[in-house]
């Protein structure tokens, strides 16, 4: 049972275009969500988080939006930028929980020139 | 700081071997967990730990072992190693989150493991 879905394996975006990546969630308790962004042979690295007070978090290019009602979050960067391209985890969890993270499948995005 | 570091990088093995894939963090990080990841299905949670002598289990456990000794190390160790954990091991760390807190978790470069 998928908990937290990615349901696009892959998206290409013309640099300076906005990038728009969707995350679902099944698990009503989740109240933390995060983005992590994955290079080839390296580990993943946090790039933007929101708690479920928000709908909104915003850090530079990346603005992460949370639609509750709808288990629904996006990741959108813009400008795009070629050093963008890599494969973007969501990640949910439940606060108190010993910071167990629940992971989507993840996106390949190319931005390409 | 290092951050967080394992090793080995990449590691073959043939079924029925055992091994231990290190894990080490130099950030006074209380928390420390294993992750495996597989074409298709994300990060898989293997173990975790909130603190040195007390770990549990995630949602992938079986055919893992963990220990908890110190706050800096975390290995995890296949017993008798099978193809079905042929799998890119990750370790990460962070502060312990409370409740109505949350903090983010550093992951380690990764260990390729093959099983044949």
């Amino acid at each position: 049972d998928q908990q937290v879905k990615q349901n696009s394996p892959s998206l290409s975006v013309q640099e300076g275009r906005i990038s728009i990546l969707n995350c679902d969630y099944t698990n009503s308790m989740f109240d933390y969500f995060l983005w992590y962004k994955k290079y080839p042979a390296e580990g993943p690295t946090f790039l933007i988080s929101i708690s479920s007070i928000k709908d909104k978090n915003e850090d530079g290019r990346f603005t992460v939006f949370l639609n509750k009602s709808a288990k629904h979050l996006s990741l959108h960067i813009v400008p795009s930028q070629p050093g963008d391209s890599a494969v973007y985890f969501c990640a949910a969890s439940v606060t108190g929980t010993a910071s167990k993270l629940t992971f989507g499948t993840g996106t390949r995005l190319q931005v390409t020139l | 700081n290092a951050g967080v570091t394992q090793t080995p990088k990449f590691q073959v093995l043939k079924t029925g071997q055992s091994m231990t894939l290190q894990c080490a963090q130099d950030m006074n990080h209380e928390y420390m967990s294993w992750y495996r990841q597989d074409p298709g299905m994300g990060l898989r949670l293997i173990h975790y730990s909130v603190g040195a002598g007390i770990t549990d289990q995630g949602e992938v456990p079986n055919g893992y072992n963990v220990s908890r000794s110190t706050t800096e190390d975390f290995p995890l160790r296949l017993l008798s190693a099978a193809p079905s954990q042929t799998s890119v091991y990750f370790c990460a760390s962070s502060y312990s989150s409370t409740s109505g807190t949350f903090n983010e978790q550093f992951f380690g470069p990764g260990t390729r493991l093959t099983v044949l």
